[in-house]
């Protein structure tokens, strides 16, 4: 079973819009990371939230991280075309550290 | 940013023959992964390796695959012999810390066997 899942399979929206991301996950964690994958390209890490903290920011990315409900957003503001990718979230869990768990992700397209 | 290179970047092959994927880590992890990735879809785990050893392997990992990195060179993953659903890429990661921090990924190899 899923350990971790996005909430949706596809969004579209045009650029200058808000988008937000939405990802759930089973256990209890030690950080939730979010990944962004690119067309032919490896995956590449956007933002790593520890279970200690609720909210962390890199430029137009925004994430928060709720434990009681075990979910996760990932908001994008201001978005551009080169946002378009899939995006990930991924987490490992609490006493084993071995691995990350990805969900299927979420297809952004952004519209010129 | 720090940078994992796989070599090849694709690779076509007959079912039965062998083949390997080479990835060249980040100079000062000690964590390195691969996972297989169908059309684009969910990143799946197959094998982690640490201070000379697998750690843990999944399911997907079959008795075919073998993993190692022979004196700090190249972490290699062999198919031997391939099978038509192994047909996937096949990304390297490698991390300083384990999978609770960054995992830096390669730009992945496409295996087709046919």
């Amino acid at each position: 079973s899923q350990l971790a899942e996005e909430n949706s399979w596809a969004l579209s929206v045009h650029e200058g819009e808000s988008v937000t991301v939405n990802c759930s996950y089973k256990t209890s964690i030690t950080a939730l990371q979010w990944y962004r994958q690119k067309s032919g390209k490896g995956p590449a890490q956007l933002i790593l939230i520890r279970s200690n903290e609720r909210e962390k920011r890199n430029g137009r990315l925004r994430a928060t991280l709720d434990t009681s409900s075990q979910s996760s957003s990932l908001s994008i503001t201001a978005t551009r075309c080169e946002d378009t990718a899939v995006y990930f979230c991924a987490t490992d869990y609490v006493g084993d550290n071995s691995k990350l768990i990805w969900g299927l992700g979420t297809s952004l397209v952004v519209n010129p | 940013g720090p940078k994992v290179l796989q070599i090849p970047s694709h690779q076509i092959i007959d079912m039965g023959q062998m083949v390997t994927l080479n990835c060249d880590p980040v100079s000062n992890h000690l964590y390195f992964y691969w996972y297989k990735q169908i059309l684009g879809q969910q990143m799946e785990f197959l094998v982690n390796f640490y201070n000379g050893k697998v750690m843990e392997k999944s399911k997907l990992f079959k008795d075919q695959f073998s993993v190692e990195r022979p004196d700090g060179s190249y972490f290699t993953l062999k198919i031997q012999p391939t099978a038509l659903e192994d047909s996937a890429v096949y990304f390297c990661a490698s991390s300083f810390q384990g999978a609770g921090n960054t995992l830096y990924f390669g730009e992945g190899s496409r295996l087709i066997v046919v």
